[in-house]
């Protein structure tokens, strides 16, 4: 079963506007979450993180936010521009008996935001 | 540019060949990666590395193994590789402390 949910495939937005990319977990053991961005023929890179001890954590145009009571999280970009369409990975750090490697990461299977202009 | 090299960026290869994808890194991370990615699957776990010498299985590794004998390769073979493992390979490196990946640019491989 999937610990690290992205239940939205893909998203659509005008470019000014806000884009909001959700994400949710089972796994009550994760510890620290991270955002992806992928463009196409890329690795993916890192953009954004929360400890669990936060409920916010905002950098420029990028904020994260967490709900640990609803195991929920969201990435918000405002303003929306073209240059953020891309797939964007949520990912949260292994329960500590997960493959024995503190940084291994489980990945949500994406969701491509499409900024238009 | 310190940082993932991946190789090769794509290969085509016959059913039950071998096959292994070259990663190496410039940034002594202690830890190394490699996970799959495929449509609608997004990224999964193959084999880690948590230092030089030590390897642990992911969530997909069967068909899979990997080698670390030193800190900057960490190459992963496809003893004989199936139509299933088309897929494009991304390896990674992280200090264990953050939990931050960082990602080559991939391999794109096509078992047919």
């Amino acid at each position: 079963d999937q610990q690290v949910k992205q239940n939205s495939p893909s998203l659509s937005v005008q470019e000014g506007r806000i884009s909001i990319l959700n994400c949710d977990y089972t796994n009550s053991m994760f510890d620290y979450f991270l955002w992806y961005k992928k463009y196409p023929a890329e690795g993916p890179t890192f953009l954004i993180s929360i400890s669990s001890i936060k409920d916010k954590n905002e950098d420029g145009r990028f904020t994260v936010f967490l709900n640990k009571s609803a195991k929920h999280l969201s990435l918000h970009i405002v303003p929306s521009q073209p240059g953020d369409s891309a797939v964007y990975f949520c990912a949260a750090r292994g329960a500590p008996n997960y493959g024995g490697s503190q940084g291994n990461l489980i990945f949500g299977k994406g969701t491509k935001l499409s900024v238009k202009p | 540019i310190a940082g993932i090299t991946q190789a090769p960026t794509s290969q085509i290869l016959a059913a039950g060949r071998r096959m292994t994808l070259r990663c190496t890194q410039d940034m002594r991370h202690n830890a190394m990666y490699w996970y799959r990615q495929d449509l609608g699957l997004g990224l999964r776990l193959i084999h880690y590395s948590n230092t030089a010498g030590t390897t642990g299985k992911g969530e997909v590794p069967d068909g899979y193994s990997v080698s670390r004998a030193n800190t900057d390769d960490f190459p992963l073979t496809l003893a004989s590789a199936v139509p299933s493992q088309t897929s494009v390979y991304f390896c990674a490196s992280s200090q264990t402390e953050t939990g931050e990946l960082f990602f080559g640019e991939g391999s794109r491989l096509t078992v047919l």
